[in-house]
């Protein structure tokens, strides 16, 4: 299994909910990482983890609260969003045992009413 | 971590060669240059990783010259479907959570037929 799944595909929440993202993988990897991209803007790295720790994050709001429960999930917990945090969120993994690539999932399309 | 240039976009027609040049002045001796994929509303996708000389895998070719200050990825004999955006990443990978995160503007490739 060489893939990494996110669900929802599409989500649509007002301003004062609550949402989860969440991604997952089956391949071993220790490193997992969230990405916001904004229409025709490259891809901006919001968090990183490493064997399940937060190692990085890019001085992301407080609205945004990432959890890794174990190796295999990565979960993005939402809640009071704006609407300028509307933006197709990416989720990746990559080993950390050699140079290799990241791999990256499908994303979710957030708009935030 | 390194910083990369590339062309904002880039026009081609079905069965010619492609090649988009990234520039990284200021790569270090640990990194690696990475060149992702990317189809809208979609996650990256690796084509193609190096460290100096040529690399070829099935779908391109990565040339980086002695000084490593710039590489350049390959596309042979493309076709519609290779209409995307281009990113080319460069950092390090050595077992590291801290591989190639950042992406820089990448270049928007148009096949016409």
């Amino acid at each position: 299994d060489t893939e990494v799944t996110q669900t929802p595909k599409h989500l649509v929440m007002g301003m004062t909910n609550k949402k989860s993202l969440k991604c997952e993988q089956h391949m071993g990897h220790r490193a997992m990482y969230w990405y916001k991209q904004k229409a025709k803007k490259p891809p901006e790295l919001m968090f990183v983890y490493s064997y399940e720790k937060l190692s990085i994050n890019e001085s992301v709001p407080s609205r945004f609260s990432p959890e890794c429960p174990n190796s295999s999930l990565l979960n993005l917990h939402l809640h009071a969003l704006q609407p300028e945090d509307s933006a197709l969120y990416l989720c990746a993994s990559r080993t950390l045992a050699r140079a290799d690539e990241q791999f990256f999932g499908p994303g979710t399309r957030l708009t935030v009413l | 971590l390194a910083k990369t240039t590339q062309p904002i976009s880039m026009d081609s027609y079905e069965g010619q060669e492609v090649n988009i040049t990234c520039s990284h002045n200021n790569i270090a001796t640990n990194d690696y240059i990475t060149w992702y994929q990317q189809f809208p509303s979609q996650g990256p996708r690796f084509i193609i990783q190096g460290y100096k000389t040529k690399v070829t895998n099935e779908v391109a070719s990565l040339f980086i010259p002695a000084d490593r200050k710039s590489s350049t990825l390959s596309l042979p004999r493309v076709s519609l479907s290779d209409t995307a955006v281009y990113y080319c990443l460069v950092g390090g990978n050595y077992g590291g959570s801290q591989g190639n995160l950042i992406f820089g503007k990448g270049t928007k490739l148009s096949v016409k037929p």
